[in-house]
């Protein structure tokens, strides 16, 4: 199993531009989540998908759209980017939306947007 | 929303136990206390996790106060390798999920 994967690990963006992280896992996990982290600081919820066809906003998620293609599939997307996205994107699974499940991160993409 | 606080960073000695605090004054009967550690440049990984009861698995302990408005994580024997930061979390069950990271305790283990 690989787990969670992302593409791609790195990117840099000019303002305005548009880009689509891609996220998929292969756990058979029902949620998935999308965060973004910033220079020392926690992780920030931006948007969740507690199954499959569902999608909803999270802590801060303006800038920003999501779609569930399928149940292995999450993605994000930035329609015109500024330089306030530039962070780390991390993409999570848990198994349902039950809160004790245990959330399987990916490996992250880093994001710079000049 | 539910919120932690925990120190900003700990040093431990190699070999030696690690306590790792974590208040959490405003937790609700159903939000269970989650740990997550982040290696430099990696997602983070779980650790435990517990809703009233003290936890143990492979990894570490979980210590839940009577109150549930503090927790401990205890690692038995710190290496090298557990030097990251560790992230104290509520999950709540109902509501608006809201999984809330604070800005962890970064542990420095000592060789």
């Amino acid at each position: 199993n690989a787990g969670v994967t992302q593409t791609p690990k790195f990117q840099v963006l000019k303002t305005g531009q548009s880009m689509t992280l891609q996220c998929a896992q292969d756990m058979n996990h029902n949620s998935m989540y999308w965060y973004r982290q910033d220079p020392g600081m926690g992780l920030r919820l931006i948007y969740y998908s507690a199954s499959e066809g569902t999608t909803d906003k999270g802590e801060v998620p303006n800038g920003y759209n999501v779609s569930r293609l399928n149940k292995r599939e999450f993605s994000l997307r930035l329609e015109s980017a500024a330089p306030s996205q530039t962070s780390v994107y991390f993409c999570a699974s848990t198994l349902d939306w039950a809160a004790y499940n245990e959330q399987f991160f990916g490996p992250g993409t880093r994001l710079t947007v000049l | 929303d539910a919120k932690t606080t925990q120190p900003n960073s700990m040093e431990s000695n190699e070999e030696e136990p690690v306590h790792l605090p974590c208040n959490h004054s405003t937790i609700s009967g159903t939000d269970y206390i989650h740990w997550y550690r982040q290696l430099p440049s990696q997602g983070p990984e779980y650790v435990i996790h517990g809703l009233t009861s003290n936890v143990n698995n492979r990894m570490a302990s979980l210590a839940i106060a009577e109150d549930r408005k503090s927790s401990t994580l205890i690692l038995h024997r710190a290496t090298l390798r557990d030097a990251a930061v560790y992230y104290c979390i509520l999950s709540r069950t109902s509501g608006t999920y809201k999984y809330i990271f604070g800005t962890g305790t970064r542990l420095k283990v000592l060789a």
